[in-house]
């Protein structure tokens, strides 16, 4: 399967902490991205990291990709109770028409 | 940024009854649109990729004869599914893709559908 593997499938944490998730993959890819969904909504777009990329900072968004592993991280640090959702990380092959491919994603859970 | 709107955002049918679900790229031309399906508490799933004037190809396991896909215009896609079932409830989800050469995707707010 092509689909990304995500874990921890669910992680609990208090304000102020990091969040650590990992995704990893089989495919070779485009580029990989990381979403967030609360709970019921719409997709928002967090980050976008290629595969000629390392590590990649938004915020308090830093995301690293490790090619030869075929595995990528997204890291939150001093976490806020809004931070909770749940996060995917997604792949995207161009030479699919561009799709992209879901990982079963990590619901975080921020507790104030 | 480019918006994509979906409508409607939710909808509630009888089993047997068909429902259309439309996606509209409000501030660009896409080339190219993305249905997916999700189900509480899983991931996104792709159902097809359509691009404008053309068939849609539609990912493994999904019966096209079901989910019928129009893309008749740059900025319209239509997701029709036909004799909607219990086991067809669920958030679709629709992203485009302005056609740039950057491959990236907008998403819409997806569409609640719960089958009675």
């Amino acid at each position: 399967s092509q689909q990304g593997e995500e874990d921890p499938q669910a992680l609990s944490i208090q304000e102020g902490e990091n969040a650590t998730m990992n995704c990893s993959y089989k495919t070779s890819i485009n580029n990989l991205q990381w979403y967030r969904q609360n709970s019921g909504r719409g997709l928002v777009h967090l980050i976008l990291i290629r595969s000629n990329e390392r590590e990649k900072h938004s915020g308090r968004l830093r995301v690293t990709l490790d090619t030869s592993k075929k595995s990528s991280s997204l890291l939150i640090t001093a976490s806020r109770a809004a931070d909770t959702a749940s996060y995917f990380c997604a792949l995207q092959i161009y030479n699919q028409g561009g799709k992209l491919i879901f990982g079963q994603g990590t619901e975080l859970s921020v507790k104030p | 940024g480019a918006v994509v709107s979906q409508h409607p955002s939710w909808v509630i049918c009888k089993s047997g009854t068909s429902v259309k679900i439309e996606c509209r790229s409000l501030d660009f031309q896409a080339t190219t649109m993305f249905w997916y399906r999700q189900f509480p508490k899983q991931s996104l799933m792709l159902m097809a990729t359509s691009n404008e004037g053309s068939k849609a190809t539609y990912e493994q396991g999904v019966e096209k004869d079901k989910f019928l896909i129009n893309h008749a215009s740059l900025t319209l896609s239509t997701l029709t599914v036909t004799s909607a079932h219990p086991e067809d409830s669920s958030f679709y989800i629709c992203s485009a893709n302005d056609g740039f050469g950057t491959y990236e995707q907008f998403f819409g707010p997806g569409t609640r559908l719960t089958v009675l």
